[in-house]
């Protein structure tokens, strides 16, 4: 069965950075686009950004461009989020979510979803 | 910007009836739309795709409609473990946004 596991979640100082991973087992891994979906405590669902099948395409929403990185390793099976220069705005849930699709789009709704990992930002 | 409104906020409904649930797009969606429940402390889980296809395993109570900007999610006959927050959720904007409703919170009356 399908399974997504997230970790590297903590409390982290504003301003410093911190590395989210999400391993995952129970399909083909270098097949499927994935995404990282946040939600902050009591409030709805963001999406995060997405990176294509090969890696070749990542998305971004505008709160996190260019502080955020997304990536996958397929020798691993896992997939990353770097986020840099984080503020008490990135304080959340995290979620890594699978689609049934290769390709950033089309057929991008999220069939699985991690259990999530909570990050706080705070001094 | 593509804003996904829900409403309402909260419904309140009693076991055994009908809830019927709103979304509605700042622009058209065609038919790629999800919709989506979360129970406290868990992660949601898929309901519905393509505006009106049942995920595997969801049961049949679950039913979704609309296209373009209008969309409604039916839960025919409500069960104790359907009381959840449900967001809805497009997948046609390009570039990619991935925009998520604000939510309904779906309560016991």
């Amino acid at each position: 069965q399908v399974q997504l596991v997230e970790s590297g979640g903590g409390v982290v100082q504003p301003g410093r950075s911190l590395r989210l991973s999400c391993a995952a087992s129970g399909f083909t891994f270098s097949s499927y686009a994935l995404h990282w979906v946040r939600q902050a405590p009591g409030k709805g669902l963001e999406w995060v950004a997405v990176i294509s099948y090969d890696g070749s395409d990542k998305y971004y929403a505008d709160s996190v461009k260019g502080r955020f990185t997304i990536s996958r390793d397929h020798s691993k099976n896992t997939l990353y989020l770097q986020m840099n220069s984080l503020t008490s705005e990135d304080t959340a849930a995290y979620y890594c979510a699978k689609v049934p699709a290769q390709t950033v789009g089309v057929r991008n709704y999220f069939d699985y979803w991690g259990q999530g990992t909570l990050v706080t930002v705070s001094s | 910007e593509m804003v996904m409104t829900q409403s309402p906020a909260t419904l309140s409904v009693s076991p055994g009836e009908r809830a019927t649930l709103s979304c509605r797009a700042s622009q058209s969606v065609s038919s790629n739309l999800a919709w989506y429940q979360q129970k406290p402390g868990q992660a949601p889980r898929l309901l519905i795709y393509g505006a009106s296809t049942r995920a595997t395993g969801i049961p049949a109570r679950f039913s979704g409609s609309g296209s373009g900007t209008e969309f409604t999610l039916t839960i025919s006959s409500l069960q104790s473990e359907d009381f959840a927050v449900y967001y809805c959720q497009q997948y046609n904007n390009w570039p990619p946004s991935y925009t998520f409703g604000q939510g309904t919170k779906l309560e016991i009356k």
